[in-house]
């Protein structure tokens, strides 16, 4: 099962918006990744965020944290249309493999 | 540095038939990943290789084996392919364990009819 779900699912706004996404997980983590997937391509990684950190900023990205509650949220700033894509939170898990364990995503449109 | 590298982008196979995805990085990750992505679903972990010469289980092994080649490469072997796993399959890398970002690669788009 999939530690991470994402709200909402899909999300449509105009260009210089901002645009926020929530993620919410299940167990215990090391640090939380968001990831942007443009269509048909790989992922790739935006920004992570450690689990005794409660905001971090990446050029027009905001990521915060919240451990007690289990949630994240990222927002972009002054979008625009290149940043339509869909978004994925990932938690990185105390277990010893590592591996990441991913949300289903947000689709974010930007219209210009 | 080409990153990661998968092939083949596009595969079409017959129930019982089985391949290999082929994945090979040049940035001399210790870890390697396989992933498979649904249609409107993240990814979920397939197996995974700590390092070299060790290779491990992940949420959903079954149907599946792989081989760590060498440090470069990491194969993901479907034995007698079945309709469900059609799906997109990416491999990743990361540099260790203690290391966080995963680089990816750009996916195999696989259809088993």
């Amino acid at each position: 099962s999939q530690q991470g779900e994402e709200d909402p699912q899909a999300l449509s706004i105009q260009e210089g918006e901002n645009a926020t996404m929530n993620c919410s997980y299940k167990t215990s983590i090391n640090n939380l990744q968001w990831y942007r997937q443009n269509s048909g391509r790989g992922l790739v990684h935006l920004i992570l965020i450690r689990s005794n950190e409660r905001e971090k900023h990446s050029g027009r990205l905001r990521v915060t944290l919240d451990t007690s509650k289990k949630s994240s949220s990222l927002l972009i700033t002054a979008s625009r249309a290149a940043d339509t894509a869909s978004y994925f939170c990932a938690t990185d898990g105390m277990t010893g493999r590592r591996a990441l364990t991913f949300g289903s995503g947000t689709r974010l449109q930007v219209q210009p | 540095n080409a990153g990661v590298t998968q092939t083949p982008k596009f595969q079409v196979l017959k129930t019982g038939q089985s391949m290999t995805l082929q994945c090979a990085q040049d940035m001399n990750h210790n870890s390697m990943y396989w992933y498979r992505q649904d249609p409107g679903m993240g990814l979920r972990l397939i197996y995974y290789s700590a390092s070299e010469g060790t290779t491990d289980k992940g949420e959903v092994p079954n149907g599946y084996n792989v081989s760590r080649l060498n440090k470069r490469e990491f194969s993901l072997r479907l034995e007698s392919a079945a309709p469900s796993q059609t799906s997109v399959y990416f491999c990743a890398s990361r540099p260790g364990l203690e290391a966080n970002e995963q680089f990816f690669g750009p996916g195999t788009r696989l259809t088993v009819l």
